[in-house]
C-alpha cells in the first residue's frame, strides 16, 4: 500500500507555542489530504481537509487561524497549531487519498501532542 | 441519527472463532465502503474496502456490503490474540469526505 509518512511522532510543547506537523506522501500524489485529532477512546474527528494549491476547507467548529494547514505540494501538507494550550492536547493523524489507488485512504503513523 | 454506526464493544471472542463486526450508514448514495484497524495509540490501517453488493474475501477477512439494507460488515476467521483491536468503518459518498464510525473494539481471548 502507499505510505504516508508524519512527523513528529510525538512532541511536548508549552503552553502558548506553535507546533508544526508534516504529513508527506512518499510513493504517491496526494490530491488531497484530511487532518484528524482523535481523543484517547474516540473516534477520528475530521479536522479540514486540505487540497494541493488551495485553501483548506475546515470543519464546523474548527478554528481556521489556530489550526493552519498548507498543502503546498502534491505530496506535503503541514498542520499548524498555533498559540497551543493544554486543551490542545490530542492524537493528530492525517491521512492522504491517491489519485490512483481508486479512493483508498492512508493514514499517517500520528502525532501525540502534549501541552503543558 | 449518526451517519456511520457501529456498536463500541468491546466484542469478546475466543481464539480460532469468527469475529463479526457490523456497520450501517445513513446516505443511501454511498458508494465506497471501508475496514481499518487501529491499535491503541496508532493510526489506522486499511484492512478491506468494498464497493459493489455482496461478498470479498482477503485471506482471512472477509467484506460484506448489502446497499439496500445500508449496512457493511467485517467478518475475521480464525480469530487470533493479535486480531484485538479497534475496527473503523469508513464511508465515502459522492463528496470527498469519507465518514468515520466511532469503531468497535475487538477482544481475542486466548
Amino acid at each position: 500500500g502507499a505510505v504516508v509518512s508524519q512527523h513528529p511522532s510525538w512532541v511536548i510543547c508549552k503552553s502558548g507555542t506553535s507546533v508544526k506537523i508534516e504529513c508527506r506522501s512518499l510513493d504517491f500524489q496526494a490530491t488531497t489530504m484530511f487532518w484528524y485529532r482523535q481523543f484517547p477512546k474516540q473516534s477520528l474527528m475530521l479536522m479540514a481537509t486540505s487540497n494541493e494549491g488551495s485553501k483548506a476547507t475546515y470543519e464546523q467548529g474548527v478554528e481556521k487561524d489556530k489550526f493552519l494547514i498548507n498543502h503546498a505540494s502534491l505530496t506535503l501538507s503541514t498542520l499548524t497549531v498555533t498559540s497551543a494550550h493544554p486543551e490542545d492536547s490530542s492524537f493528530y493523524i492525517c491521512s492522504a487519498r491517491s489519485r490512483s489507488s481508486n479512493e483508498k485512504l492512508f493514514f499517517g503513523s500520528g502525532t501525540q501532542l502534549s501541552v503543558l | 441519527q449518526k451517519e456511520v454506526e457501529q456498536n463500541s464493544g468491546p466484542l469478546s471472542v475466543p481464539e480460532g472463532a469468527i469475529a463479526s463486526l457490523n456497520c450501517t450508514y445513513s446516505d443511501r448514495g454511498s458508494q465506497s465502503f471501508f475496514w481499518y484497524r487501529q491499535y491503541s495509540g496508532k493510526s489506522p490501517e486499511l484492512i478491506m474496502f468494498i464497493y459493489s453488493n455482496g461478498d470479498k474475501e482477503d485471506g482471512r477477512f472477509t467484506a460484506q456490503l448489502n446497499k439496500a439494507s445500508q449496512y457493511v460488515s467485517l467478518l475475521i476467521r480464525d480469530s487470533q490474540p493479535s486480531d484485538s483491536a479497534t475496527y473503523l468503518c469508513a464511508v465515502k459518498g459522492g463528496t470527498y469526505k469519507y465518514i468515520f464510525g466511532t469503531g468497535t473494539r475487538l477482544k481475542v481471548l486466548a
